[in-house]
């Protein structure tokens, strides 16, 4: 079966500073993907990077960047030099034998 | 290109109403999930579709709800009936099987459901 866990239901980060977002996953599946999603409180969800299993390289995107452990089954997210708009709910998903689960996510609290 | 497509974005019912929800996708796309969210449990992934067949229904949560995707464009998720602890955002996605970033979601804006 599937998992996804994110263990940090909420942060709060001083503005400009980095942030990391914790998330585990567990499959049987060798080939799989991850993502992150943002949600923030206008409720739509907002695609962010991708990881597959088999690459090589951390994904990144812009000031995202995602740390991807594969032997520790950890894919956690990586806000650079954070800002008041990344103050928003954000969702780890895993997609395994083609379904796409997610985590309970993190609300994430910019200070300013 | 138009994104997912839900509606109606906010149904207000009584308890023991049917209620429909619809969506399309994105063409040409060969996927189709459907999730629910509240605050307790999050995102559930319910029920999800491929080239219109649905492959995996274990989320939906009881025999109330029922889905169906008669064609490459259009799905509908159905309660009946009703109930309370019904009541959440329930989004539409789809995806599509090969590219880069295989199996990025594109998420509709979602219908919210209060059922009183």
């Amino acid at each position: 079966a599937q998992k996804i866990t994110q263990t940090q239901p909420g942060m709060f980060v001083q503005e400009k500073e980095a942030v990391t977002l914790d998330c585990t996953y567990d499959t049987s599946d060798p080939s799989y993907g991850l993502f992150w999603y943002k949600q923030p409180s206008s409720g739509e969800m907002i695609f962010l990077i991708y990881q597959g299993s088999y690459d090589q390289q951390n994904a990144t995107e812009g000031r995202y960047s995602l740390n991807f452990q594969k032997a520790r089954k950890s894919a956690n997210l990586v806000i650079s030099a954070s800002q008041l708009g990344d103050s928003a709910m954000y969702f780890c998903a895993m997609r395994g034998d083609d379904k796409i689960i997610f985590g309970k996510g993190t609300r994430l609290h910019i200070l300013p | 290109d138009a994104g997912v497509i839900q509606s109606p974005r906010h149904e207000v019912t009584e308890m023991g109403q049917e209620v429909t929800l619809r969506c399309k996708p994105i063409s040409g796309h060969d996927y189709l999930f459907w999730y629910r969210q509240t605050m307790m449990r999050g995102l559930e992934l319910l029920i999800y579709f491929n080239n219109n067949v649905p492959i995996d229904d274990s989320g939906m949560p009881e025999d109330r709800f029922s889905a169906k995707m008669p064609n490459a464009s259009f799905s509908t998720l159905k309660i009946q009936p009703s109930e309370p602890r019904d009541s959440a955002v329930y989004f539409c996605a789809s995806s599509f099987s090969s590219g880069p970033k295989t199996g990025e979601l594109f998420f509709g804006e979602g219908s919210r459901l209060t059922v009183l």
